[in-house]
C-alpha cells in the first residue's frame, strides 16, 4: 500500500539556520503530496501541497518540489525563525483514493 | 469561518470503559475524517464519511470501535470497550470534496488516556 518515510527527528537548529527533512514515499500511479505542520498547542494545519511531478509547493519561506524520479518531497527552509518549532508531516493522497498517509513526523526545534 | 470543532479536548478514562467522542466540521463540508495519532507517530485514517455515507472504514477497528454521521453534518467516534492501546489523540478533519486535492481541515483533537 502506499506509505511514507520521512527523517527522524528531533532536529535541533539555530535561527537562520538552514532547514531540510527529507520525505520519500511508496505509491501506485500519481499521488498528490503535502507538508502538514502543527504548532504546540494546536491542531495540524496544510503547510504546502504538490499535484503533479515536478510541481513544487511553496508557503512562509518553505519549498518542497514533487520528485518523481526520486519518489521524493524535500521540505526545506533557507533561514528558520524561532516561530518555525513544531512537528512536521509528509503526507500523501493516492491516485485512486483521497485518503491521507502520514509519515510519523519530525519534530523541529530553532533556538535564539 | 469556524474551524473544525472537538469535544472533549481530553479525557481518562480506565480500560473496559467506554468512551465517545463528538466533532462538528466546517459549514458546507460534505467529507468528514477520523484519525487517530499515536505518540510519537503520524495520524491513521479511522473512517471517512462523504455526506452521511460511509467511503473509507477499512482500518477502524470494528469488534470495539463506531462512528456515525447521522445527518450528515456533526459526528460522533465511540469505543466500547476501551483498551489500553487505545490511547491516542483522536483528530477530526473535514474537506468540501474528497480530499484529494482539495485541503483537509483538522481541529485540535481530543487525548484519550486509557488507565
Amino acid at each position: 500500500g502506499d506509505s511514507v518515510t520521512q527523517m527522524e527527528g528531533p532536529v535541533t537548529l539555530s535561527e537562520e539556520a538552514f532547514l531540510t527533512i527529507n520525505c520519500t514515499y511508496t505509491a501506485t500511479g500519481y499521488p498528490s503530496l503535502f507538508w502538514y505542520v502543527q504548532y504546540p498547542g494546536e491542531g495540524l494545519q496544510l503547510l504546502l501541497k504538490a499535484t503533479k511531478a515536478d510541481d513544487k509547493g511553496s508557503n512562509k519561506g518553505f519549498e518542497a518540489t514533487y520528485r518523481k524520479e526520486t519518489t521524493s518531497f524535500h521540505l526545506e527552509k533557507g533561514s528558520v525563525q524561532v516561530s518555525d518549532s513544531a512537528v512536521y508531516f509528509c503526507a500523501l493522497s493516492g491516485a485512486n483514493d483521497y485518503k491521507l498517509s502520514f509519515g510519523a513526523g519530525t519534530t523541529v526545534t530553532v533556538r535564539a | 469561518e469556524a474551524g473544525v470543532a472537538q469535544s472533549p479536548r481530553y479525557k481518562i478514562i480506565e480500560k473496559r470503559q467506554s468512551v465517545a467522542f463528538w466533532c462538528n466540521p466546517i459549514s458546507g463540508h460534505a467529507t468528514l475524517y477520523w484519525y487517530q495519532q499515536i505518540l510519537g507517530q503520524g495520524p491513521k485514517l479511522l473512517i471517512q464519511f462523504q455526506n452521511n455515507g460511509v467511503v473509507d472504514d477499512s482500518q477502524l477497528p470494528k469488534d470495539r470501535f463506531s462512528a456515525e454521521r447521522l445527518k450528515g453534518v456533526d459526528s460522533t467516534l465511540k469505543i466500547q470497550p476501551a483498551k489500553l492501546e487505545d490511547s491516542a489523540v483522536y483528530l477530526c478533519a473535514s474537506s468540501l470534496g474528497g480530499g484529494g486535492f482539495g485541503e483537509q481541515f483538522f481541529g485540535p483533537g481530543t487525548r484519550l488516556t486509557v488507565l
